[in-house]
């Protein structure tokens, strides 16, 4: 059963728009997320969490929200960037971010088109 | 720079071959993990070692070894008892368990394992 679910394969967006990724989790022991963003033949790298105790977090072109009565986050990508193009993985730990097992969604593949 | 080397970059073995992947980081992380990654799919815990000398196991251990002899090395072997080994295998590391941040992963690049 998947505890991390990402249910959009796949997501198309206009370069300087907004791109939304979404992500739901079913484990209420779950405290800290993370999204991770993923080229091909790479390894994924880290690009923004958010702790439970907090309902958003940003970074420059990125911000997370969390809904933790509805057990759901977004990434929302302002501007979107055609360098954005990648497979966003979210992520799940518990035990207030300090576990290093992370238990993965299947991945969202943005593609952001000139 | 500090990172994580993965190699080789690509593998092909033979059904019924062990086979070993290599896994070396200089960031002085002392925890380090190997995940799987299937095409359409999240990436899946195989093994993961806290320390050096001491390893648990994942969501999908069958069929794969471990060892961490030294700080900086986690190579994992993947078996003949492993059913369907071909995959992309991604080797990570990070702060030690119970520190803040140890949840953020640095990934290396990953090893592609085809069996023919």
């Amino acid at each position: 059963d998947q505890q991390v679910k990402q249910n959009s394969p796949s997501l198309s967006v206009q370069e300087g728009r907004i791109s939304i990724l979404n992500c739901d989790y079913t484990n209420s022991m779950f405290d800290y997320f993370l999204w991770y963003k993923k080229y091909p033949a790479e390894g994924p790298t880290f690009l923004i969490s958010i702790s439970s105790i907090k309902d958003k977090n940003e970074d420059g072109r990125f911000t997370v929200f969390l809904n933790k009565s509805a057990k759901h986050l977004s990434l929302h990508i302002v501007p979107s960037q055609p360098g954005d193009s990648a497979v966003y993985f979210c992520a799940a730990s518990a035990l207030g971010g300090s576990q290093g097992n992370l238990i993965f969604g299947k991945g969202t593949k943005l593609s952001v088109k000139p | 720079d500090g990172g994580i080397t993965q190699s080789p970059k690509y593998l092909f073995r033979k059904e019924g071959q062990n086979v070993t992947l290599s896994c070396e980081q200089n960031l002085n992380h002392d925890a380090m993990y190997w995940y799987r990654q299937d095409p359409g799919q999240g990436l899946r815990l195989i093994y993961y070692s806290q320390i050096v000398n001491d390893f648990q196991k994942g969501d999908i251990a069958e069929g794969y070894s471990v060892s961490r002899e030294k700080k900086e090395s986690f190579p994992l072997t993947v078996t003949s008892a492993q059913k369907n080994p071909t995959a992309f295998y991604l080797c990570a590391s990070s702060w030690a368990t119970g520190l803040a941040g140890a949840n953020v992963l640095t990934f290396g690049a990953g090893s592609r394992l085809t069996v023919l």
